[in-house]
């Protein structure tokens, strides 16, 4: 089991282009997380999915959104891309499904920079 | 507000001397507490949690209410160890992840 896989790894943009990054989850586990990681800081929520459906968002302007699909992988769109969105975007995932207390697995992540 | 600290961005020791990596949290109500390392070239990892109760590659961790702090420790470092360590907190049932800003550890010779 290769684990949570995201891609791609690495991605340049411009500002004002829009964005999506993938992410499949660890085989077994149903819901997907997304944080955003600036330099030097720890991890940020964005929001969950679980069964198709935001079930959290943290703190973050609507420019971005998600989707999971029905393989419960998952997308994280970034609209409108400004130089603060320049991190690196963790996926997590779990399995609600067994109980809600079960730990995130992390993937590598997707390294964005905008110029 | 859901708040996680940990005051030192650096601490290094030497191979054999105790460790121990600050975490203090704010929340209100029982949040789960967890912590998370991050090994060179390596993806973030769940280390242990609270709940768990259990020792992990030698490392220990108390939560304390009354105190409001979560602090991971080992009685003799060893190179291994030289990591980049988050504690973090969620809310029971939802998941969402609260870090700190991290503290790496760096265990010299």
């Amino acid at each position: 089991d290769a684990g949570v896989t995201q891609s791609p790894t690495h991605l340049i943009k411009t500002r004002g282009q829009q964005v999506t990054l993938r992410c499949s989850p660890k085989s077994g586990h149903d819901t997907v997380s997304w944080y955003q990681q600036a330099l030097g800081q720890g991890p940020q929520f964005i929001f969950q999915y679980y069964e198709e459906e935001e079930r959290q968002r943290g703190n973050f302007p609507d420019r971005f959104s998600g989707h999971q699909f029905p393989n419960y992988s998952s997308e994280l769109n970034v609209n409108a891309l400004l130089l603060g969105d320049s991190a690196l975007y963790l996926c997590a995932s779990s399995s609600l499904r067994t109980g809600s207390n079960q730990p995130q697995h992390f993937g590598d992540g997707t390294r964005l920079s905008i110029l | 507000a859901q708040r996680v600290t940990q005051p030192e961005k650096l601490l290094s020791v030497f191979k054999g001397a105790p460790v121990e990596l600050k975490c203090n949290y704010s929340y209100s109500g029982s949040p789960e507490l967890f912590w998370y390392v991050q090994y060179s070239r390596q993806r973030l990892q769940l280390l242990l949690r609270h709940i768990s109760r259990e020792s992990i590659k030698g490392f220990t961790a108390d939560l304390n209410k009354g105190e409001t702090s979560f602090h991971l420790k080992k009685p003799f470092a060893q190179e291994e160890d030289s990591a980049m360590y988050y504690c973090a907190l969620s809310n029971t049932g939802f998941q969402k992840l609260v870090f700190g800003t991290g503290t790496r550890l760096l265990v010299s010779p």
